[in-house]
C-alpha cells in the first residue's frame, strides 16, 4: 500500500523559504496515471490546494501562490519537493503531500492517497 | 476561479440517522467532484470521486449524487465512526482546484 511521508523543518522564520520533501513508497511516482500535489490546512481551518506536478516536469499552481511556490518530482529519489518563498505567519499550516489521479488518463482527478501531514510554523 | 460552497457548515445528528451535505459550484463542473472525510489529527480520505463513484473500501452507506453545479453527499444509517468533517473538491482542469469550506458532522 502506498505511503507518503512529509519531512522538513517545523519552524521557519518570516521572509525565509519553506522547504518540504515527500517520500513516496512505491514506483507510482513515475506513472503517467498520477501527478503529485501539495495541500495545506491552517490550524482550525479548511483545505487549500497549493499546486500539483508531474514526473515529466510540468506543473500547475494555485494562482494565489504561484509567484512564491515551486513543486518538483524526482523519480530517481522517489521524492516530491515543495518550496515556498517569502513566508509570513499566514503560511503557518499543516502541509500535506498527496497523490492525484490524472483526469485524462484515469477519468478521475481526486487526491487518492495522502501523507500524514507536516506542521510548519512561521515565527521569528 | 470556481468557488465551492458547502451547506450546512455544521450538522448535528444521531447514530442511525440519514444525513445529506450539499456542495454547490459557482460554474458547471460536469461530474468532476470528490468528497473527503477528515477526522481530527488525520489527513483527509477520499470517499467519492467523479461525483457518484464510491472509492474502494468505503462503506456503501456513503453515496454521492449530482452533476453540473449541485452535488450531495448522503450517509445512511450514521455510525459512530462517521462523525468527522467532510469536504467537497472540484478538479475541473480550467480552474484552480478548490475545496469547499467543510461541514462538521457532530453527535446530537
Amino acid at each position: 500500500q502506498l505511503q507518503l511521508q512529509e519531512s522538513g523543518p517545523g519552524l521557519v522564520k518570516p521572509s525565509e523559504t519553506l522547504s518540504l520533501t515527500c517520500t513516496v513508497s512505491d514506483d507510482s511516482i513515475s506513472s503517467s496515471t498520477y501527478c503529485w500535489g501539495w495541500i495545506r490546512q491552517p490550524p482550525g481551518k479548511g483545505l487549500e490546494w497549493i499546486g500539483s506536478a508531474y514526473f515529466s516536469g510540468s506543473f500547475y499552481y494555485n494562482p494565489s501562490l504561484a509567484s512564491r511556490v515551486a513543486i518538483s518530482v524526482d523519480s530517481s529519489k522517489s521524492e516530491v519537493s515543495l518550496r515556498l518563498t517569502s513566508v509570513t505567519a499566514a503560511d503557518t499550516a499543516v502541509y500535506y503531500c498527496a497523490r492525484q489521479q490524472v483526469v485524462v488518463v484515469a477519468q478521475r482527478g481526486d487526491f487518492d492517497s495522502w501523507g500524514q501531514g507536516a506542521l510548519v510554523t512561521v515565527s521569528s | 476561479d470556481i468557488q465551492m460552497t458547502q451547506s450546512p457548515s455544521t450538522l448535528s445528528a444521531s447514530v442511525g440517522d440519514r444525513v445529506t451535505i450539499t456542495c454547490r459550484a459557482s460554474q458547471r463542473i460536469s461530474s468532476e467532484l470528490a468528497w473527503y472525510q477528515q477526522k481530527p489529527g488525520q489527513a483527509p480520505k477520499v470517499l467519492i470521486y467523479k461525483a457518484t463513484r464510491l472509492e474502494s473500501g468505503v462503506p456503501s452507506r456513503f453515496s454521492g449524487s449530482g452533476s453540473g453545479t449541485e452535488f450531495t453527499l448522503t450517509i445512511t444509517s450514521l455510525q459512530p465512526d462517521d462523525f468527522a468533517t467532510y469536504y467537497c473538491q472540484h478538479y475541473n482542469s480550467y480552474s484552480p482546484y478548490t475545496f469547499g469550506q467543510g461541514t462538521k458532522l457532530e453527535i446530537k
